[in-house]
């Protein structure tokens, strides 16, 4: 499967406890994004990189979020403390720059649930 | 108010009918309109997008800008059980050169054989 890959598929946490999710993007896709999908809701953007640069974070991207995606290849998503607001789809989407409008491409997302 | 409003539904269909889902936006500015299809536990997949106004059409589904009205809309002919997914509404801002994309909140369709 060459499509965008997420790893935990689920993660159930307490409150307090950190948390770390991994991405994999389409090999040759520079771009990549990370969103939150909470129920009954769209995904609202969290972070943007372009190859290895983290060139935008939301403001729903609070200190405790830390995102990384070293080499420009992989990225991880880590959530320090954890809270029940927390609690949502973590969706990674890559994409190829070069057009007006590239095409992003969603993994399948990791669950979060904080007890 | 939000830049991206999306009637939640849920829509239910017979399979056959024809389905029409709608999204309003806020800024005048926008110049590209997606829609994106996610079936549960899935991540989002595109299904097409469309330039400034007018009509688009792909196999079953057309989509159609109205931007004097900041009205959007995806009309599914024939639907299918199979088309049985949420739909989103999505707008890239391009106002940095990049595609963050502002989603609707999402319809839920189901189609009934």
């Amino acid at each position: 499967d060459t499509g965008v890959s997420q790893d935990p598929r689920h993660k159930i946490t307490k409150r307090g406890q950190n948390v770390t999710f991994r991405c994999d993007p389409i090999s040759e896709h520079n771009r990549l994004y990370w969103y939150r999908q909470t129920l009954g809701q769209g995904p609202e953007f969290l972070t943007y990189f372009q190859n290895e640069a983290q060139l935008e974070k939301s403001r729903l991207l609070s200190d405790r979020f830390s995102a990384e995606r070293p080499k420009g290849s992989f990225s991880t998503l880590e959530i320090q403390r954890t809270e029940q607001g927390d609690s949502a789809m973590y969706l990674c989407a890559s994409s190829l720059a070069g057009r007006v409008v590239d095409t992003q491409y969603f993994g399948p997302g990791t669950r979060l649930t904080v007890l | 108010q939000k830049e991206v409003e999306q009637d939640p539904g849920p829509l239910s269909v017979p399979e056959g009918a024809i389905v029409s889902l709608n999204c309003t936006y806020s800024n005048s500015a926008f110049q590209y309109f997606m829609w994106y299809r996610q079936y549960s536990r899935k991540g989002p997949e595109l299904l097409m997008y469309t330039y400034s106004s007018g009509n688009k059409e792909d196999g079953r589904f057309t989509a159609q800008v109205d931007k004097s009205s900041k009205y959007i809309s995806l009309f599914i002919r024939d639907s299918q059980p199979s088309d049985s997914a949420t739909y989103l509404c999505a707008i890239p801002p391009l106002d940095r050169g990049y595609n963050k994309l502002i989603f609707g909140a999402g319809t839920r369709l189901a189609v009934h054989p």
